[in-house]
């Protein structure tokens, strides 16, 4: 069974850094790989979509990139802004079946 | 941008009731999921459906959930007895299913207060 584990929990950064946001799965057999931000009380946006034979994707100051034999996703906020302050959850969906596993979300602080 | 849409945002009901939550995913998808989240925990997938089944479910979706696509543009996922806990917040998802273009859009959630 897939688990999906996201390091740290939570992160408090000041505006203007660059940081990291680390995902890493069990199960190298994945189809793709999907970064979204949460806000608090509400739904889930999609930021990136990294397919099983991609190793990265930008879209404006996110980069996300993904090493599927070691199991690993990382997420990379350029310029950080107090307007990124919310939960990134990383969900994987296996080749084998239509449903995403979720990590628990690191919740990010970007203080002005 | 195209969205999808559920009803209602918040329902709040007693114990043993029976619900339904709403979804209307985007038009040209072809798979739609529900998942689910308690305050606090993981989203956790519920259900898959494609061509009118149910193609995948987790163990947490057992005979007191169903769901439906009655008139080909609503999807709805029924609790029939409510449990406390039931109380969370549900996503409905949809994707196209076509190759290189499957990122899962998520509805804004309906929060399910079960007392």
């Amino acid at each position: 069974k897939q688990e999906v584990t996201q390091i740290p929990a939570a992160l408090s950064v000041p505006e203007g850094e660059n940081l990291v946001l680390n995902c890493s799965f069990t199960d190298s057999a994945i189809y793709n790989l999907q970064w979204f931000r949460q806000d608090p009380g509400k739904g889930l946006t999609s930021l990136l979509l990294i397919q099983s034979s991609q190793r990265e994707q930008t879209s404006g100051r996110l980069n996300a990139s993904l090493d599927k034999s070691s199991g690993r996703s990382t997420l990379y906020i350029a310029a950080s802004q107090p307007g990124d302050s919310a939960t990134y959850l990383c969900a994987v969906r296996g080749d084998n079946n239509n449903d995403m596993r979720f990590g628990a979300g690191t919740r990010l602080t970007v203080k002005p | 941008e195209p969205e999808v849409t559920q009803t209602p945002s918040h329902q709040v009901t007693q114990m043993g009731q029976e619900v339904i939550l709403r979804c209307v995913p985007i038009s040209n998808h072809l798979y739609f999921y529900w998942y689910r989240q308690i305050l606090g925990q993981k989203v956790e997938f519920l259900v898959s459906f494609y061509n009118n089944e149910i193609s995948e479910k987790s163990e947490i979706f057992d005979d007191q959930f169903s769901v439906e696509r009655p008139d080909g543009s609503n999807f709805t996922l029924k609790i029939r007895s409510t449990k406390l806990e039931d109380s969370a917040m549900y996503f409905c998802a949809s994707r196209t299913g076509l190759t290189g273009a499957n990122v899962l859009t998520f509805g804004a959630g309906s929060r399910l207060t079960v007392l």
